[in-house]
C-alpha cells in the first residue's frame, strides 16, 4: 500500500491542462517531490519541495499545495507528456521514503 | 556531470542473496547533503524506495524491507553496495540507484529529492 494516493490515470487532450494530484496526511509536514517516467527510462524529476522546478524543466509543469494534497500541473500539455507521474515525499514519522502509485498520463 | 549505473546479476534464485553495486561519477559521498539511494520497480508497476545513505553514514531502510536489506557505501571507490537476501520471485524488478539531494532539514527530518538515476538493471527471480 502507499501512503501517498495519486489518481491511476489521467487523460487530457494537446494544448489542455492535466492536474495530478498526490494525497497524504503526512503532507501537512513533509515536502513533495514529482518524477516523470516514460516508457523504458528512469524517472526525471520535475518538481522539489512541492513546486520548485529544477532547470532544464519546462515551465509547463508547476506544483501546487493545498493542505494534505499537493497536485502537479502540466499546462498546455504536449504529445510527449505523455507518461507515468510519480509523488515522493517522507512518510509521517519523516524518517522514511514513500512513493505514490503513479499516474499514468494518457494525451488523447 | 552525474552519473550512476548499476550492475550485478539478472538472474537469482529463490531463497538467495542478491547484491547490487551501484558505480557513480560526478559527485562524492563525503560530501554535505548528499546521499545515495536505491527504488525498484516490478514490471508495470509503481516505484519502491528500497533504502538509502547519507555523507555522515545516515542509512534508512524500507520498514516493510528492512530484514533483508543492507547497505553500505565505499566513499573511496564512489561506489554503493545493496544486498538483499532470501529472493523471492516477488522481487523481480528493475532496480534504479539515484543520487540523493537533502532539500531541506527541520525538526519533521530531511527531506530529500532523488536527483539523478541509474538506467536501472532488471533482476529476474527464478529458479
Amino acid at each position: 500500500s502507499h501512503e501517498l494516493t495519486q489518481p491511476p490515470s489521467v487523460s487530457v487532450s494537446p494544448g489542455q491542462t492535466a492536474r495530478i494530484t498526490c494525497s497524504g496526511d503526512a503532507l501537512l509536514k513533509q515536502y513533495v517531490y514529482w518524477y516523470q517516467q516514460k516508457p523504458g527510462q528512469a524517472p526525471v524529476l520535475l518538481i522539489y519541495k512541492d513546486t520548485e522546478r529544477p532547470s532544464g524543466i519546462p515551465e509547463r509543469f508547476s506544483g501546487s499545495t493545498s493542505g494534505t494534497t499537493i497536485t502537479l500541473t502540466i499546462t498546455g500539455v504536449q504529445a510527449e507528456d505523455e507518461a507515468d507521474y510519480y509523488c515522493q515525499s517522507g512518510d509521517s514519522s519523516g524518517f522514511y521514503t514513500v512513493f505514490g502509485g503513479g499516474t499514468k498520463v494518457t494525451v488523447l | 556531470q552525474i552519473t550512476l549505473k548499476e550492475s550485478g546479476p539478472t538472474l537469482v534464485k529463490p531463497t538467495q542473496t542478491l547484491t547490487l553495486t551501484c558505480t557513480f561519477s560526478g559527485f562524492s559521498l563525503s560530501t554535505s547533503g548528499v546521499g545515495v539511494g536505491w527504488i525498484r520497480q516490478p514490471p508495470g508497476k509503481a516505484l519502491e524506495w528500497l533504502a538509502l545513505t547519507y555523507w555522515d553514514d545516515d542509512q534508512r531502510y524500507s520498514p516493510s524491507l528492512k530484514s533483508r536489506l543492507t547497505i553500505t557505501k565505499d566513499t573511496s571507490k564512489d561506489q554503493v553496495v545493496l544486498t538483499m537476501t532470501n529472493m523471492d520471485p516477488l522481487d523481480t524488478a528493475t532496480y534504479y540507484c539515484a543520487h540523493i539531494r537533502v532539500r531541506h532539514y527541520d525538526s519533521n527530518g530531511r527531506s530529500s529529492s532523488f536527483d539523478y538515476w541509474g538506467q536501472g538493471t532488471l533482476v529476474t527471480v527464478s529458479s
